[in-house]
C-alpha cells in the first residue's frame, strides 16, 4: 500500500535551517513526492516536486530558501534562512496509477 | 494568472447529496497533461485527496470514498464538479480543488468550508 510518512512536528530558530523528512512506504522507494505548504488558516500552496534522484522543479515564486534531496525511501525538504512565515503546516504527496496520497503533514514551529 | 475557486452550500443535511463547483481560469481543462484534484481536510487535520480528473476524461477516486463520489467537468464553464452523495458529519471539511500538472498539485484554491449537521 502506497503510503507517505512524515514526522507530526518540528521545530528550529529564527534565520537556522531545518530538514524535514518524507518517507515512503516498502516498495515505493523510486517514487516522486511533492511539497506543500500551508500557512495558518490559508490553503496550501506547491513548494516542489522532488524525484528519486534528487532532481526537482519549484512552484512558482518559490524562494531559493527551499530546496529538496533523496536518499533511499525518503524526501527531504531543507528551509535555510528561517523566516517567522515558514512557521506552516508542511505536507508531502506522492501518487501511483489512478491514486494521490498525502501525508499527516509536519507541522513547523519557527522559535 | 491560474486561479481556481470552490462554490457550493455551507451547510447541508445528513444524508443530502454536496455538490461542488471548481471554476478555474488562466489554464483550460481540455490542456494536455492538466487536470483538476478535489482534496479535503477535516478541521485540525491532514490533507485527504477525494478524485481527479484530466483533460482527456480520464478519473480516479479515493478507494475509501469511491461508491460516493463522481467527479464531471464543463470544459467550456472551465468547471470541474464533484458529488458525493449520503453526507456524514464526518464529511465536515475545507474542500479545495487544485490544478494538477502531471499529476502533481501546483494551484491551489482558497477551500470553502462546508458542515454538515441536521
Amino acid at each position: 500500500q502506497l503510503v507517505v510518512t512524515q514526522s507530526p512536528s518540528a521545530s528550529a530558530s529564527l534565520g537556522a535551517s531545518v530538514k524535514l523528512t518524507c518517507t515512503l512506504s516498502s516498495g515505493h522507494s523510486t517514487y516522486a513526492i511533492a511539497w506543500h505548504q500551508q500557512q495558518p488558516e490559508k490553503g496550501p500552496r506547491f513548494l516542489i516536486k522532488l524525484n528519486s534522484d534528487g532532481s526537482h522543479s519549484k512552484g512558482d515564486g518559490i524562494p531559493d530558501r527551499f530546496s529538496g534531496s533523496s536518499s533511499g525511501a525518503e524526501r527531504y525538504l531543507t528551509i535555510s534562512s528561517l523566516q517567522s512565515e515558514d512557521e506552516a503546516d508542511y505536507y508531502c504527496q506522492t501518487w501511483g496509477t489512478g491514486i494521490q496520497v498525502f501525508g499527516g503533514g509536519t507541522k513547523l514551529t519557527v522559535l | 494568472q491560474v486561479t481556481l475557486k470552490e462554490s457550493g452550500p455551507v451547510l447541508v443535511k445528513p444524508t443530502e447529496t454536496l455538490t461542488l463547483t471548481c471554476t478555474v481560469s488562466g489554464f483550460s481543462l481540455s490542456n494536455a497533461r492538466m487536470g483538476v484534484s478535489w482534496i479535503r481536510q477535516p478541521p485540525g487535520k491532514a490533507l485527504e485527496w477525494l478524485a481527479h480528473i484530466f483533460s482527456n476524461d480520464e478519473k480516479s477516486y479515493s478507494t475509501s470514498l469511491k461508491s460516493r463520489l463522481t467527479i464531471s467537468k464543463d470544459t467550456s464553464k472551465s468547471h470541474v464538479v464533484l458529488t458525493m452523495t449520503n453526507i456524514d458529519p464526518m464529511d465536515t471539511a475545507t474542500y479545495f480543488c487544485a490544478r494538477i500538472v502531471d499529476i502533481v498539485a501546483t494551484n491551489w484554491g482558497q477551500g470553502t468550508l462546508v458542515t454538515v449537521s441536521s
